[in-house]
């Protein structure tokens, strides 16, 4: 199986700020890598799919980038509703492995 | 409008079977696969599986295979996960999730209010 690594596990910044999340897979994924928010309580929400293609009504300053192996999900200029827990996911033809999330405080 | 509806929360006892569905509507429901996500207390997502509303074709998680079986009735327009023996460990939410497009391998951009299930004696 492809594991997804996630960095960092817990990110602390300020409204306004950029942060950038990483997401390494043990092996080539080639840009089949997605990005999902999810806030306490609530069902994950998809951000980004294919590595960089924003979901339709998700805010432009989410944006993706990457491939291979290596992945980076940007928050520009972070708000106060950006305040949740992210997490990249590889699809594939026999699965969906998830990250272990990455936890973004505000 | 796309919807999926899952089943209530489940309260079950070790070793007793579990059967939860994931309910769809709002597109033409034989065109697409079901995921499964699991999520335990305060723990990340895990995928589980994938079933295809078309011809029940599955792929699960090495993690879940034999642990879980995945269905679907297509004359409900429902999925289903169920359990034959549930243990203390499979206390969960458990979403279902429909991929952006008909293949299986496709983020999921619809998803289920999830069922929460919990075993305990």
């Amino acid at each position: 199986d492809i594991q997804m690594t996630q960095s960092p596990s817990t990110l602390s910044a300020s409204v306004g700020d950029r942060v950038t999340i990483t997401c390494r897979a043990s092996q080539n994924i080639y840009v089949w890598l997605a990005w999902y928010q999810q806030k306490p309580g609530k069902v994950p929400n998809l951000l980004i799919y294919k590595t960089s293609y924003l979901e339709s009504g998700v805010p432009s300053r989410f944006s993706g980038s990457g491939s291979g192996t290596e992945f980076t999900l940007t928050i520009n200029s972070l708000q106060p509703d950006d305040s949740a827990t992210y997490y990249c996911q590889h699809y594939h033809n026999n699965g969906g492995t998830f990250g272990q999330g990455t936890k973004v405080e505000i | 409008e796309v919807h999926l509806v899952q089943s209530g929360a489940e309260v079950k006892k070790p070793g007793e079977s579990l059967k939860i569905s994931c309910q769809v509507s709002g597109y033409s429901f034989t065109n697409y696969w079901i995921g499964w996500v699991r999520q335990m207390p305060g723990k990340g997502l895990e995928w589980v599986g994938i079933i295809s509303l078309r011809d029940s074709d599955t792929r699960y998680s090495l993690s879940f295979q034999g642990q879980v079986t995945m269905s679907v009735d297509k004359s409900i327009s429902t999925a289903y996960l169920q359990w034959s023996s549930l243990k203390a460990s499979d206390t969960a939410i458990y979403y279902c999730a429909r991929p952006r497009g008909v293949t299986n391998y496709d983020a999921y951009n619809m998803w289920g209010q999830g069922t929460m299930v919990t075993v305990s004696s």
